[in-house]
């Protein structure tokens, strides 16, 4: 099973460019979420989708567009890089939250903003 | 604002030792889940306690949510160099999404 599956793992990006996070999963999950995460920040939510054709903001969603077009996608978009905006990103899918069963991590991306 | 401080930020231990992590808040939680990450990788979800005063054990590991349900430990016993990684825990506070604490990054040394 491939579970979850982000795209690509790394990039470097300079300033005021743009790209698109990937990220696929195989599960049948309802929800899905992007995190970032940074040294003595833990993860922090930026936008989430309880269902397919839905997002929602998260903690920090400032900078960030994301689109679930299908139940199986959830892409996440930066329209014009900062610096601001290095870190790592992860995607994850859940069932319904608020169950034993948590979220499924990706494996990340490792963004650098120049 | 932080809901989920845990403690210590960082340990570094020698093989065998025994170790204890915290996760506090002042608030309540319905669950509280516990992952673990490692380099190059996403959190993986070692366990979820429900009920206020549980103790569930997973090997050498042992998790216990708090009477009150505002905070929870991890307790690793013996540790080993494999038990090397980022510790997480994360709660379900009144919405339907994850908080996540600010981790703690555990080393062990053979």
């Amino acid at each position: 099973n491939a579970g979850v599956t982000q795209t690509p793992k790394f990039r470097v990006l300079k300033t005021g460019q743009s790209m698109t996070l990937l990220c696929a999963q195989d599960m049948n999950h309802e929800y899905m979420y992007w995190y970032r995460q940074d040294p003595g920040m833990g993860l922090r939510l930026i936008h989430y989708s309880v269902g397919e054709g839905t997002t929602a903001k998260g903690e920090v969603p400032d900078g960030y567009n994301v689109s679930r077009l299908k139940k199986q996608n959830f892409l996440l978009g930066l329209e014009s890089a900062a610096p601001s905006q290095t870190s790592v990103y992860f995607c994850a899918s859940s069932y319904i939250p608020n169950t034993s069963y948590g979220y499924t991590f990706g494996s990340g991306t490792r963004l650098t903003v120049v | 604002t932080q809901l989920l401080e845990q403690s210590p930020q960082f340990l570094s231990i020698q093989e065998g030792e025994n170790l204890t992590v915290y996760c506090n808040s002042s608030s309540v939680f319905s669950s509280l889940q516990w992952y673990r990450q490692e380099p190059g990788e996403g959190p993986v979800l070692l366990v979820t306690v429900v009920t206020g005063g549980e103790v569930k054990k997973l090997k050498r590991l042992t998790f216990q949510f708090g009477d009150a349900r505002k905070d929870s430990s991890l307790h690793i016993t013996a540790a080993q160099p494999g038990d090397t990684g980022l510790y997480l825990c994360a709660g379900y506070y009144n919405t339907d999404k994850l908080i996540f604490g600010t981790g703690t990054r555990l080393q062990v040394f053979p």
